[in-house]
């Protein structure tokens, strides 16, 4: 399986500052990297397809970047409603899997 | 719009089996496959396999292999997830989801979640 290393595992800001959140994949998975959010008790929400695609209805202070075997998520302008966890996900392979996670919490 | 319906909260004993259930609306249900993932308490996501609504084909993780069975009913849209031999490690909330277009593996549409409690 291909293994996705994602950094840091938690991290503390303040409303409006910019947030970036790291993926590395094990071996090269082109841009078959997606981003997603998720808030406790709830199902993930898909942020970002295809490494840099923005999913529909999802606000432009998200990006996504990066390609091969190391990804970024960007949120900018940090908003009350981003504190949550992050996961990326590997498409590449049918076997698809997740980083462990980063939570995004409030300083 | 696009709605995954899961069946409610499972307790069962070690050893057990117990079918999740995933009822889809909003769209041609045979047109999207669906797959099944799963989430440990305060754990990562981890994906358990997906199924082919319009056929019978289905693919599963090794680690599932032989412990898990997915199905489909045409008539109701409902897809299952049927997990045995029960251990407490399997104590997840289950989530079936939908991809977000064609055999894509991104997945834009969720189910709500079934948590699977397995305790003696």
């Amino acid at each position: 399986d291909i293994q996705m290393t994602q950094s840091p595992s938690s991290l503390s800001a303040s409303v409006g500052d910019r947030v970036t959140i790291t993926c590395r994949a094990s071996q090269s998975i082109s841009n078959y990297l997606n981003w997603y959010q998720q808030k406790s008790g709830k199902a993930p929400n898909l942020l970002i397809y295809a490494a840099s695609s923005l999913q529909s209805g999802v606000p432009s202070r998200f990006s996504g970047s990066g390609s091969g075997t190391d990804f970024t998520l960007t949120i900018t302008n940090l908003q009350p409603e981003d504190f949550a966890t992050y996961f990326c996900q590997q498409s590449y392979d049918v076997a698809v899997t997740f980083g462990g996670g980063t939570k995004v919490e409030i300083k | 719009q696009v709605q995954l319906v899961q069946s409610g909260t499972e307790v069962k004993k070690p050893g057990a089996s117990v079918k999740v259930s995933c009822e889809a609306t909003g769209y041609t249900f045979t047109s999207s496959h669906i797959h099944w993932l799963r989430q440990a308490p305060g754990q990562g996501l981890e994906w358990m396999g997906i199924i082919n609504p319009s056929g019978v084909s289905t693919s599963y993780a090794q680690k599932f292999q032989g412990r898990v069975t997915m199905t489909r009913d045409t008539s109701t849209s409902t897809v299952y997830m049927e997990l045995s031999s029960l251990r407490s490690e399997d104590t997840a909330v289950y989530y079936c989801a939908r991809p977000r277009v064609g055999d894509t593996r991104d997945f834009e549409n969720w189910g709500q979640g079934t948590l699977v409690t397995v305790s003696s």
